[in-house]
């Protein structure tokens, strides 16, 4: 059974950092893109950002929002993606997905996290 | 960046009326375009890929149309549990930018 579990959200201060981990099962991780989609309270979906799978050369790519601010990467071993957060915003605060991708006839994503709660307030 | 503009914003409607969501993008995208369902509480839930393509599981009165930069979603006949909010995706470029969402409410 394909599971992602996310962790390491909680209450920050502007400016500080957090990191978030996607801990997955079920798949061969290393096959597979991985994405980040937030959504803020009161507010639709918003991509965060993904990390390709080593075989494209890992490759990472983020929303405006969070560029140079967000970092993703990936430890193939262990089957856990990270969402470095620095410098965070009180618009940063939200419920964050770790999702899947696949590719098939297009790019989809079709397990999703529980989400965790990233609050960033002074 | 792709935008991706939803209608309605929201809508009213009871069970087993018939349903119809659209999506437009900025540019084309040809049937690079996903459906997704999400409840309060739990996490989004993959309805329709490549435009059409029903997930595996999802209910037959899901059906999804539409290529370049005009698609829909129709829900043939609303059932109790597809009360929720709609999102478009767009798959065709980074970033990979969703509809603003449809909230499916009773009447």
């Amino acid at each position: 059974e394909v599971q992602l579990v996310e962790s390491g959200g909680g209450l920050v201060q502007p400016g500080r950092s957090l990191r978030l981990s996607c801990t997955a099962s079920g798949f061969t991780f290393g096959d597979y893109a991985l994405t980040w989609v937030r959504q803020a309270p009161g507010q639709g979906l918003e991509w965060v950002g993904f990390i390709r799978s080593k075989a494209y050369g890992g490759p990472t790519d983020y929303a405006a929002s969070v560029k140079g601010r967000f970092t993703i990467s990936r430890d193939d071993s262990t089957g856990v993606a990270y969402l470095q957060m620095d410098s965070l915003r009180t618009e940063d605060t939200a419920l964050y997905y770790c999702t899947r991708e696949y590719d098939s006839s297009g790019y989809y994503y079709d397990f999703w996290g529980q989400g965790t709660l990233v609050t960033v307030s002074s | 960046d792709i935008q991706m503009t939803q209608s309605p914003f929201s809508l009213s409607a009871s069970v087993g009326d018939r349903v119809t969501i659209t999506c437009r993008s900025s540019q084309n995208i040809y049937t690079f375009l996903n459906w997704y369902q999400h409840k309060p509480g739990k996490a989004p839930k993959l309805l329709i890929h490549g435009a059409f393509n029903l997930e595996t599981g999802v209910p037959s009165r899901f059906s999804g149309s539409g290529s370049g930069e005009e698609f829909s979603l129709t829900i043939s006949s609303l059932q109790p549990g597809d009360f929720a909010t709609y999102y478009c995706q767009q798959s065709y470029s980074t970033p990979k930018t969703f509809g603003q969402g449809t909230n499916v409410e009773i009447k």
